[in-house]
């Protein structure tokens, strides 16, 4: 397997634009993690799925921040409107069962993500 | 609230010397812990963990230690090499529980030839 493949890797967007970035997880994994990682506050959890189904999204700063899961092979993250203060490192992760033990998240290589 | 807590934002060691990084947690019900590391531009990879129930877990040159009364583990790095040089992420969850891992914010390691 490819292991998580995220795009873009890099997105330079002005302020007020939509942004929409793409996850592919592993094939196989029941979850999907979105994580923004930021000097000040280091890997925050913004959102996950189980099955495709949104679980907890208590992580998701603002209604400016909204994201999917259509299928098992695909899951978005979009930020409209984008604000200069949403720059940071996006990254998204899979785990087959993270809640046990001997299983453990698995990263795609992240979208830096800087808005002008 | 930082439940999972990484004080050290940076640590530089010497080849061949022990690398020690702490983390200390507030949230009692966590009871699995793993380490991550992250290279630049790539995404956090993992590299061992341990359950509430040992106080040890150990993987080659990678040791990891906790201490539950404490709220407090830490990874050490024997012997460090220049190829170590990473950022270390501790992380922990609730097996059985929530399927959240908490992570802190890093611990840059440096390891000098």
């Amino acid at each position: 397997d490819a292991g998580v493949i995220q795009s873009p890797r890099h997105e330079v967007t002005e302020m007020g634009q939509e942004v929409t970035l793409r996850c592919k997880p592993i094939s196989g994994h029941d979850y999907l993690f979105w994580y923004r990682q930021t000097m000040m506050r280091g890997l925050e959890l913004l959102i996950y799925f189980n099955n495709n189904v949104p679980i907890d999204d208590s992580g998701m700063p603002e209604d400016r921040f909204s994201a999917k899961m259509p299928n098992a092979s695909f899951s978005t993250l979009k930020i409209q409107p984008s604000e200069p203060r949403d720059s940071a490192v996006y990254f998204c992760a899979s785990s087959p069962n993270p809640g046990h033990r001997d299983t453990e998240a698995f990263f795609g290589q992240g979208t830096r993500l800087t808005v002008v | 609230d930082q439940q999972v807590k990484q004080n050290s934002p940076s640590l530089s060691v010497q080849e061949g010397r022990i690398s020690i990084l702490n983390c200390d947690y507030t949230n009692s019900m966590f009871d699995y812990f793993l380490w991550y590391k992250k290279y630049p531009a790539e995404g956090p990879t993992f590299l061992i963990s341990i359950s509430s129930i040992k106080d040890k877990n150990e993987d080659g040159r990678f040791t990891v230690f906790l201490n539950k009364s404490a709220k407090h583990l830490s990874l050490h790095i024997v012997p460090s090499q220049p190829g170590d040089s990473a950022v270390y992420f501790c992380a922990a969850n609730t097996q059985g529980g929530s399927e959240k891992l908490v992570f802190g914010k890093g611990t840059k390691l440096t390891v000098n030839p």
